[in-house]
């Protein structure tokens, strides 16, 4: 196991609605980056934070944004939600580059 | 064009047999290279990291060639728990992390 937890595991949420996913970071580690991941696809880099600072971002609108706590735990907020987000979100902690994925939180926006 | 490209497969190879796979990356700046493996609906555990030299561990060898822009794994002696699908990632200068779509391995007794 990696140490890297999630929470909820699983999510039903309605269109419009919004979100929050937490994520603890494997001890040590004072990175962490989210992903979303659609059924049959690679999961597609949301952003990073390290050290509470968003350190990188990927094409994903200003509805999805980040925390990251002094412990190094992090939440991921989604806005308005929309069918389309419907996804397993991952987050992977990481001291350097190499990235440790939690379980993911399965989210279905109806 | 994709960041990463990876042939989706399925490779469908019998227990005992070596079998390769490569992808693609554009950005010629990109900085880290990984294998992940991911199993049917689990998170991707990491596999190895890919150096310019090259790198081994066990049965896989992961190889990097920048001139070409492409990643490399190739499995010996394949066993039937390495059925999963397999990711290819490349890091940017910006920190940004691109997944391939991955390609599904299927060992065979």
């Amino acid at each position: 196991e990696t140490g890297v937890t999630q929470s909820p595991t699983h999510l039903i949420k309605t269109r419009g609605q919004q979100v929050t996913l937490r994520c603890s970071s494997q001890s040590g580690h004072n990175t962490v980056s989210w992903y979303q991941q659609a059924l049959g696809q690679g999961p597609q880099f949301i952003f990073q934070y390290y050290r509470e600072e968003e350190n990188g971002r990927g094409n994903f609108p200003p509805r999805f944004s980040g925390l990251q706590f002094p412990n190094y735990s992090s939440e991921l907020n989604v806005n308005a939600l929309e069918l389309d987000d419907s996804a397993l979100y991952l987050c992977a902690s990481s001291l350097q580059d190499e990235q440790y994925f939690g379980p993911g939180t399965r989210l279905t926006v109806t | 064009r994709k960041e990463v490209e990876q042939d989706p497969g399925p490779f469908n190879v019998p227990e005992g047999a070596t079998v390769a796979f490569n992808c693609t990356y554009s950005n010629s700046a990109s900085q880290s290279f990984f294998w992940y493996r991911q199993d049917c609906r689990k998170e991707p555990k990491l596999l190895m990291s890919v150096y310019s030299s090259g790198n081994e561990d066990g049965r896989f060898t992961a190889q990097l060639n920048r001139a070409s822009q492409y990643i490399s794994l190739l499995i010996r002696d394949s066993k039937l728990s390495d059925s999963a699908t397999y990711l290819c990632v490349v890091k940017d200068n910006f920190n940004k992390f691109y997944f391939g779509s991955g390609t599904k391995l299927n060992v065979k007794p």
